[in-house]
């Protein structure tokens, strides 16, 4: 069945620290993964994609890593700013089937 | 700003009743994704065409349904609404054939759904 899960629902950090959000996923066939940010009223925007050839890719104060031993992604916002406060989600992009979604972690920042 | 119209952005209707859901994709995306997402829910997967025609389907209700026109607009249309279809309802596009050829996904603002 469908199993991208998301280890926390919630995730509060400080202003100016660094963010990370942690994602499972169980289809070892899934070659492709994209995370993807949803603010409040607003449709999910694409942040950052890796395939399954890579472990790490980096964006602006992102970066996605890949561990496909243990099944897990991750995405790190370096320098949290209030901007960044959204529902994450990472979505498994199992080949030749649709694209599955997690349940979503709502990244809260304290000023 | 992905380049993704869904219209209207919110919609208010009651029970037993049908509404249609617009879609413009992406200048040159061939493919449309409908999505449902209910509150604390992640994002469901309803259904995909690709230059017109059905290319996936995921947990569509036998209530909804949806096309692509030639001109590439898609909608999704919903009747004999019941409470539980209140949801955001987001479209959205890729150039290709999506899942199959590793693309990602633009969306669109969603559509806000309440049935009363």
């Amino acid at each position: 069945g469908e199993s991208v899960g998301l280890h926390l629902p919630t995730l509060s950090v400080q202003e100016g620290d660094n963010s990370i959000i942690n994602c499972a996923y169980s289809n070892s066939a899934s070659d492709y993964f994209i995370w993807y940010k949803q603010e409040s009223g607003k449709g999910p925007q694409f942040i950052i994609d890796i395939r399954s050839n890579m472990d790490k890719r980096q964006g602006q104060r992102v970066t996605v890593l890949l561990n496909k031993t243990v099944k897990h992604l991750s995405l790190q916002i370096a320098a949290t700013q209030p901007g960044d406060s959204a529902v994450y989600f990472c979505a498994e992009n199992r080949r030749a089937q649709k694209l599955v979604f997690g349940q979503g972690t709502r990244l809260t920042i304290n000023p | 700003d992905s380049g993704v119209t869904q219209t209207p952005k919110h919609l208010i209707t009651a029970t037993g009743q049908r509404v249609t859901l617009r879609c413009s994709p992406r200048s040159g995306d061939l493919s449309v994704y409908w999505y449902q997402q209910s509150l604390d829910q992640g994002l469901q997967f309803l259904i995909q065409y690709y230059n017109g025609e059905e290319r996936a389907k995921g947990n569509i209700l036998e209530r909804f349904s949806a096309q692509q026109f030639p001109d590439l607009h898609s909608e999704l249309n919903l009747s004999s609404l019941e409470l539980g279809d209140s949801a955001l309802y987001f479209c959205a596009s890729s150039v290709g054939l999506g899942a199959q050829t590793n693309e990602k996904l633009f969306f669109g603002s969603g559509t806000q759904l309440s049935v009363l």
